[in-house]
């Protein structure tokens, strides 16, 4: 079972270039996320959707745009690369309401390692 | 807003020890309460959660209880082993009674290491 998966697992970027972190899932969830992971800061949500077609940014989304074109997949950009966001990225799905009850469980992908020199 | 806080660590054990991880949070709502566990190169994968005041969330030894009255959620481990060697982290998901779409509030992560 693929689950959540991350494409590319590791980049390397000099200040000023773009690219784009593409994450997939196969398990029909309505909700993804990507989250960053700083030594020390733990994991901060950057965007979130709740849907095909819908995104919304969360704690620190500043520097990234996210398309959710369609429901299994999730883009996260760069536009022009600062070294503040070399960092570990990570992709997570949720089902989202289920019953009524949102049960919260996220699953994650295995991470992106980016380096912006 | 929502907070987690446990501690940072490294936490350091001998095999066999006794394991606790303190986590307490502040919500303004009524959370849902999770432990993730992380092993060196992968992703967050979930380990234990609960939904609602004394419940008990159980995986694989680990232990924890969502005490509402002292807003805390601590994981333990009777027996730890090398291979529990990993990240874990707190976390919660507000339920906005059909929101908390914005996904889990996670603590900062807390470095086990078990030695042999």
């Amino acid at each position: 079972n693929a689950g959540v998966t991350q494409t590319p697992k590791f980049r390397v970027l000099k200040t000023g270039q773009s690219m784009t972190l593409l994450c997939a899932q196969d398990m029909n969830h309505e909700y993804m996320y990507w989250y960053r992971q700083d030594p020390g800061m733990g994991l901060r949500l950057i965007h979130y959707s709740v849907g095909e077609g819908t995104t919304a940014k969360g704690e620190v989304p500043d520097g990234y745009n996210v398309s959710r074109l369609k429901k299994q997949n999730f883009l996260l950009g760069l536009e022009s690369a600062a070294p503040s966001q070399t960092s570990v990225y990570f992709c997570a799905s949720s089902e989202g309401i289920a019953g009524g009850i949102n049960t919260g469980e996220l699953f994650f992908g295995e991470g992106s390692r980016l380096t912006v020199l | 807003g929502n907070s987690v806080t446990q501690m940072e660590g490294p936490v350091t054990l001998s095999e066999e020890a006794f394991l606790t991880i303190n986590c307490t949070y502040t919500a303004t709502g009524y959370p849902s309460l999770f432990w993730y566990v992380q092993y060196p190169g992968e992703g967050l994968q979930l380990l234990l959660k609960a939904t609602k005041a004394d419940d008990k969330g159980s995986n694989k030894g680990f232990e924890a209880t969502y005490r509402k009255e002292t807003t805390s959620f601590h994981l333990e481990k009777g027996s730890v082993q090398v291979s529990d060697s990993a990240v874990y982290f707190c976390a919660l998901s507000e339920f906005w009674g059909g929101g908390g779409a914005d996904g889990l509030t996670f603590g900062k992560g807390t470095h086990l290491i078990i030695q042999p």
